[in-house]
């Protein structure tokens, strides 16, 4: 088992280009999320799915936007980079029942110049 | 809302010394507690969490409601434990887990 897998593992944007980050998990899990980790600022979500079908803004979901493609996969997508976007993205996904055990993937290092 | 503060964005102890990292939250429920570690070129996991009361390498951590704390201890620091750990909060209705803003731990030799 991969568990959670994310690409691209590094890129570099110009401001105003757009994005996707894929992720996928083979956990069979219902929920998926994506965090973004800045110095001093710690994990915050941007978005979360509950479930297949569902999507629901986290604490930072403002320039962002997610796709729920299935149950294995979670996408988001920047549609204008900015430079308050450089950071690292993580995607996690846990079992519906133990939302507080979340698997992590290796991030995606985001750089907007 | 909830919220998880920890107050030290960077410990540095020696090896063999006591650790605690601290974590206070706010929240006006009952609160499940866990403590998130990523160790160097590692991903993101779960340490501990509260409900369970075990000690996991060597760390433990009590949720003290009174003083809404989740203070994570081990008595002897290892070089092993240098890492990043996250205090979680988890409130059941939000369906999601909030994070605090991160302690680097760093053992010294």
């Amino acid at each position: 088992n991969a568990g959670v897998t994310q690409t691209p593992k590094f890129q570099v944007l110009k401001t105003g280009q757009s994005m996707t980050l894929q992720c996928a998990q083979d956990m069979n899990h219902n929920s998926m999320y994506w965090y973004r980790q800045d110095p001093g600022m710690g994990l915050r979500l941007i978005y979360y799915s509950a479930s297949e079908g569902t999507t629901d803004k986290g604490e930072v979901p403002n320039g962002y936007n997610v796709s729920r493609l299935n149950k294995r996969e979670f996408s988001l997508r920047l549609e204008s980079a900015a430079p308050s976007q450089t950071s690292v993205y993580f995607c996690a996904s846990s079992d519906r029942d133990r939302v507080y055990e979340q698997y992590f993937g290796p991030g995606t290092r985001l750089t907007v110049t | 809302a909830q919220r998880v503060t920890q107050p030290e964005k960077l410990l540095s102890v020696f090896k063999g010394a006591p650790v605690e990292l601290k974590c206070n939250y706010s929240y006006s429920g009952s609160p499940e507690l866990f403590w998130y570690v990523q160790y160097s070129r590692q991903r993101l996991q779960l340490l501990l969490r509260h409900i369970s009361r075990e000690s996991i390498k060597g760390f433990t951590a009590d949720l003290n409601k009174g003083e809404t704390s989740f203070h994570l201890k081990k008595p002897f620091a290892q070089e092993e434990d240098s890492a990043m750990y996250y205090c979680a909060l988890f409130t059941g209705g939000g369906n999601k887990l909030t994070f605090g803003t991160g302690t680097q731990l760093k053992v010294e030799l």
